[in-house]
């Protein structure tokens, strides 16, 4: 049973460029949750999707940042005209249900640089 | 709202003496408490959780952490540290459902 995917692993934009961040859940997830670590700090919650649904997004800064999770196909993270400060690694998470009982499986991440 | 504090940014230890890893929560309710690990440019690997059942929790790679209500602690502590425990590692509580809330990381450094 393969992980959780991220691709890509490594991604270097320029500012005012897009930036488009895959993340296949592992199989049978249908749940996925995304999170950045910025330099030299811990991982903060972004947002929490369930297929077609975003559920909480509390974390996800108001402009510029969107995810979405298709009914087919890998959940998206995207940043619009990127700057400076959004190098960071980003991080996806999954999980079969919502519930207290299930942990979240991470995957390898993407590193952001925006040059 | 949930809260992890690591107290310590970098814990070195020599090959084969005991590691600590401090680790104090504040939760208005009986929480659920993970420490994850993080190796140089790899994802994020659960060592462990607790969610309210036995106090004393062992996970894997033969690390183990003790709730401890009284001192809102959740140290994580190995017998005898390897080389390949050098990693980082995050003390991790659960906001509502499925947020996960993460400390700021220690930096184990494992020495021969």
């Amino acid at each position: 049973n393969a992980g959780v995917m991220q691709n890509p692993r490594h991604l270097v934009r320029r500012r005012g460029q897009e930036a488009r961040l895959r993340c296949s859940p592992m199989k049978g997830h249908s749940h996925v949750y995304w999170y950045r670590q910025l330099p030299e700090e811990g991982l903060k919650f972004m947002v929490y999707l369930q297929k077609e649904n975003i559920i909480d997004e509390s974390g996800m800064p108001k402009e510029r940042f969107s995810a979405e999770f298709p009914k087919e196909g890998p959940s998206i993270l995207r940043i619009q005209q990127v700057v400076r400060g959004d190098s960071a690694a980003y991080f996806c998470a999954s999980s079969p249900r919502g519930l207290l009982s299930y942990e979240q499986y991470f995957g390898p991440g993407t590193r952001l640089t925006v040059t | 709202a949930q809260s992890v504090t690591q107290l310590d940014s970098h814990v070195s230890v020599s090959e084969g003496t005991p590691v600590l890893l401090r680790c104090n929560y504040s939760s208005s309710y009986s929480p659920s408490l993970f420490w994850y690990v993080q190796h140089p440019n790899k994802g994020l690997q659960l060592l462990l959780k607790y969610t309210s059942a036995a106090t004393l929790v062992k996970g894997i790679n033969g690390f183990e952490a003790e709730f401890k209500k009284s001192e809102t602690s959740f140290h994580l502590t190995k017998p005898s540290a390897h080389m390949s425990d050098a990693a980082e590692y995050f003390c991790v509580v659960r906001e509502g459902f499925q947020k996960l809330v993460f400390g700021t990381g220690t930096r184990l450094l494992v020495s021969p």
